[in-house]
């Protein structure tokens, strides 16, 4: 059974800081894995999209990256802004589910960037 | 283009009644998807549909929970009898298709409340 697991569940970092928020996933046959943005009471807004034959994807100050074997995938966050504080959540579309868009999500990490 | 538009935002139900959730996919898009976050809980699959067919409702509670997405109009999720267990956000996505890597996208949520 997969599983996703997001450490850590909470981060606070001062503005300007660079982080890394880790997402892993027990089973390595994945289709894809997703990264998700929430704000409270808000839906999820996609981040990044990382194909499992691919081993990282940007857009602007965000880097997501994916290690199939290790079960790994990293999101960086460069110069951190007060207006990134949120909910990151990953999700991974398990491999035979690519026809159901079954995902499986993480707790998520919850990002507080102080100005 | 229009996102994926669900309505209610909020609704509260007393124990016993029913609740129907309404969803809108993005324009252009024929694959509809139900999550679930309970409080403190991660999102949790559901069920996913294409227009008339149910095709894996593999998250479903087994008792008074159905969905549909019919030829005309919006999906709707329906809870029957609800219990204060079901107060919880659930949440609509919709993609283009159900295969390849196509992005999966999330409406704003409707949150249920049962008192």
């Amino acid at each position: 059974k997969q599983e996703v697991t997001q450490i850590p569940a909470a981060l606070s970092v001062p503005e300007g800081e660079n982080l890394v928020l880790n997402c892993s996933f027990t089973d390595s046959a994945i289709y894809n894995l997703q990264w998700f943005r929430q704000d409270p009471g808000k839906g999820l807004t996609s981040l990044l999209l990382i194909q499992s034959s691919q081993r990282e994807q940007t857009s602007g100050r965000l880097n997501a990256s994916l290690d199939k074997s290790s079960g790994r995938s990293t999101l960086y966050i460069a110069a951190s802004q007060p207006g990134d504080s949120a909910t990151y959540l990953c999700a991974v579309r398990p491999d035979g589910s690519s026809n159901t868009g079954k995902l499986i999500f993480g707790q998520g990490t919850t990002l507080q960037v102080k100005p | 283009n229009a996102g994926v538009m669900q309505n209610p935002r909020h609704l509260v139900r007393r124990r016993g009644q029913e609740a129907r959730l309404r969803c809108s996919p993005m324009k252009g898009h024929s694959h509809v998807y139900w999550y679930r976050q309970l409080p403190e809980e991660g999102l949790k699959f559901m069920v996913y549909l294409q227009k008339e067919n149910i095709i894996d409702e593999s998250g479903m509670p087994k008792e008074r929970f159905s969905a549909e997405f019919p030829k005309e109009g919006p999906s709707i999720l329906r809870i029957q009898q609800v219990v204060r267990g079901d107060s919880a956000a659930y949440f609509c996505a919709s993609s283009p298709s159900g295969t390849g890597g196509n992005t999966i996208y999330f409406g704003e949520g409707s949150w249920l409340t049962v008192v």
